[in-house]
């Protein structure tokens, strides 16, 4: 089946360093892909997201662009802030099974 | 109210008891799902109902059972559980079963088993 691959974390960064979260998938078809993100005690939130190749998608400084060529959706920041610190998730719509796959998160700290 | 909202955030129960946690959303959403998420373990997908329908049941035990009266209200009953069910269970909803706009996600239930 479908599935998704994230970078082993925690990354550790000080404030306004560049992130690069990796994210590889494989698919059959041509899923979305998503990022959430999951502050300390809360739920999933919706950061972006690409539905189709070439796509990139953003929200609150981060960018991930679909890249159909390298099966990838890498999320980048140009400058961290302390409250950016959280887990990132990435997923894709896994529509032949018609259900979202999730990575296993990638925790983000980043300190002053 | 919009989103998804969970109640209670915080249970304690101990192993007998029996208790139901609630999820609501007023999205129109027609897909709601339960998750579960432990420490350092990926999330698992427990239940998905699409249009009031189960749909998915990944061999979760029967202690949890899950219940759809319509589409905007899903519920986890619980009963007889160990400790290694403490964990965080995270509802969501999605237009559709396939999530191609994605999920929209409760604050989730902190649930601890003694």
């Amino acid at each position: 089946g479908d599935s998704v691959t994230q970078m082993e974390g925690p990354v550790t960064l000080s404030e306004e360093a560049f992130l690069t979260i990796n994210c590889t998938y494989t698919a059959t078809g041509y899923p979305s892909l998503f990022w959430y993100v999951q502050y300390p005690g809360e739920g999933l939130q919706l950061l972006l997201k690409a539905t189709k190749a070439d796509d990139k998608g953003s929200n609150k400084g981060f960018e991930a662009t679909y890249r159909k060529e390298t099966t990838s959706f890498h999320l980048e920041k140009g400058s961290v802030q302390v409250s950016d610190s959280a887990v990132y998730f990435c997923a894709l719509s896994d529509r032949d099974f018609q259900k979202l796959v999730f990575g296993t998160g990638t925790r983000l700290l980043v300190s002053p | 109210e919009t989103g998804v909202t969970q109640t209670p955030r915080h249970l304690v129960m101990g192993m007998t008891n029996k208790k139901s946690l609630k999820c609501e959303q007023h999205l129109g959403h027609n897909a709601m799902y339960w998750y579960k998420q432990s420490a350092k373990k990926p999330l698992e997908l427990m239940f998905v109902y699409s249009l009031e329908e189960r749909v998915e049941n990944n061999s979760v035990p029967s202690r949890f059972s899950p219940e759809c009266p319509n589409s905007s209200h899903l519920f986890l009953h619980l009963h007889t559980l160990q400790p290694e069910d403490s964990a965080l269970y995270l509802c969501a909803s999605s237009q559709d079963k396939g999530g191609y706009y994605g999920y929209t996600f409760g604050s989730g239930t902190r649930l601890t088993v003694v």
